[in-house]
């Protein structure tokens, strides 16, 4: 779904080093989310946006922090990165009103910590 | 908070054959039931969902089983085709501004 973007596609980075991976869409939707995908644990919610002024934490947000610039982007910082970040990093959309509607996932960014 | 479970975590099936996933979830205040499906190297997309006012839903080939009573939900899958090989998480939600949870997810592999 070329609606929603993120960059960068892949990174590797160093311990210690502070990363910040974007989403950006074009869907015109009120809500954007985080997760993280690791296997055999399925994707996991670290932050969540559900208009510009709002901000909430997911079940893992402990070492991340989120800045949603405009309706259309939404970013996931790392301020000092750890080797257990290593996963792969979707975000995702989805109309405002109604947590029924459909969740539209961007293509990720497959994150290496070393 | 709501947790959602899948079982079994990986399945085969032979060509041609059904395939049945089941999650369970624990809060009775769900009413929100998608399923995804994440192919090798994708991203998850919907393939079907179904509120908590039905029982089933169908869409060609695959359906979606709902119990309340018993909180657990399925994804049927039937004449299955090594391109519904994939992963695949069920999720759950309370509704309007909840989030959903997503289940561990499962691997189906259809064997040619």
């Amino acid at each position: 779904d070329a609606d929603v973007t993120q960059t960068p596609r892949n990174r590797i980075t160093k311990t210690g080093k502070r990363i910040m991976l974007e989403c950006s869409q074009t869907k015109g939707h009120d809500r954007m989310y985080w997760y993280r995908q690791d296997p055999g644990l399925g994707l996991r919610l670290i932050y969540y946006s559900f208009d510009v002024k709002d901000i909430n934490k997911g079940e893992i947000s402990d070492g991340y922090s989120v800045s949603r610039q405009a309706q259309a982007k939404f970013s996931l910082s790392l301020e000092s990165a750890i080797p257990n970040q290593t996963a792969l990093y979707f975000c995702a959309t989805q109309e405002g009103g109604r947590a029924t509607d459909t969740q539209y996932f961007g293509p990720g960014t497959r994150l290496t910590v070393l | 908070g709501e947790n959602v479970e899948q079982h079994p975590s990986t399945l085969s099936v032979q060509e041609g054959d059904s395939a049945v996933i089941k999650c369970t979830y624990s809060d009775s205040a769900s009413n929100y039931f998608p399923w995804y499906k994440q192919e090798l190297g994708k991203r998850p997309q919907l393939i079907i969902d179904i509120r908590s006012n039905v029982g089933e839903k169908k869409d060609q080939r695959i359906a979606v089983t709902l119990n309340k009573t018993a909180k657990h939900f399925s994804l049927h899958i039937t004449e299955t085709q090594p391109e519904d090989s994939a992963v695949y998480f069920c999720a759950a939600s309370m509704g309007a501004n909840s989030k959903l949870t997503f289940g561990k997810g499962i691997t189906l592999s259809v064997r040619p």
